[in-house]
């Protein structure tokens, strides 16, 4: 059974910094482009990060872009997303997703991990 | 950046009615390539994480109940309920991914039941 377990997320202050993991199982985890996409209370989703199959090519929705780094460890079976300079903007639950071939659906989800930027 | 809108906003359908989402992307997400609209659907309740319903506009995923059903392309699609079920209310979401890697989404559609 596929799974995706995030972690990490918590209450931080504008202009700090948290590192969100997602840990997968069920599959072979290096065999698949994963995605970071974000989801304000009682908002829509948006897309975040991704990052291909041996972590060498990622790409950032411009929101994020020189703050965020999306990265993998696929010895751990574990994606992470390391978020600098945080805004109340960032406020979300932060969902790992997994890609479905080598176009950028999501077939699975993890339950996500909150994110609170406030001070 | 490909804009992703839906209509309506919000849909009040009575069980057993059929339920139609609409979904317009800004420019074409056909790949004249393979022939295929890069557009998924999604449905989420609430406190759940979103869950792949329909993708290459009409594909139902595995497990999906066939009264889900997608059609459209180019620039127009629609999401389909045929039948309503109690366990159907959720904010349904458009996906387009023809800008792979990266994506964007519609802002929602909340269905209710009437």
């Amino acid at each position: 059974e596929v799974q995706l377990v995030e972690s990490g997320g918590g209450l931080v202050q504008p202009g700090g910094s948290l590192r969100l993991s997602c840990a997968a199982s069920g599959f072979t985890f290096n065999n698949y482009w994963m995605d970071w996409v974000r989801q304000a209370p009682g908002k829509g989703l948006v897309w975040v990060s991704h990052i291909n199959s041996d972590g060498s090519n990622t790409t950032y929705a411009d929101s994020v872009k020189g703050r965020f780094t999306i990265s993998r460890d696929n010895a751990k079976n574990t994606l992470y997303l390391q978020m600098n300079s945080l805004r109340a903007e960032d406020t979300a639950v932060y969902y790992c997703a997994r890609v479905r071939g080598l176009a950028t659906f999501f077939d699975y989800w993890g339950q996500g991990t909150l994110v609170t930027v406030s001070s | 950046d490909i804009v992703m809108t839906q209509s309506p906003d919000s849909l009040a359908v009575s069980l057993g009615e059929r339920a139609t989402i609409n979904c317009k992307s800004s420019q074409s997400v056909l790949y004249s390539s393979n022939n295929k609209n890069y557009l998924a659907w999604y449905q989420q309740k609430p406190g759940q994480p979103p869950k792949l319903l329909i993708y290459w506009a009409s594909a139902r995923e595995y497990g999906v109940p066939d009264r889900f059903s997608g059609s459209g392309s180019g620039t127009d699609f629609t999401l389909t309920i045929s039948s309503l079920q109690a366990e159907d209310v959720a904010v349904y979401y458009c996906q387009q991914y023809y800008s792979t890697p990266g994506c964007s989404f519609g802002q929602g559609t909340n269905l209710e039941i009437k």
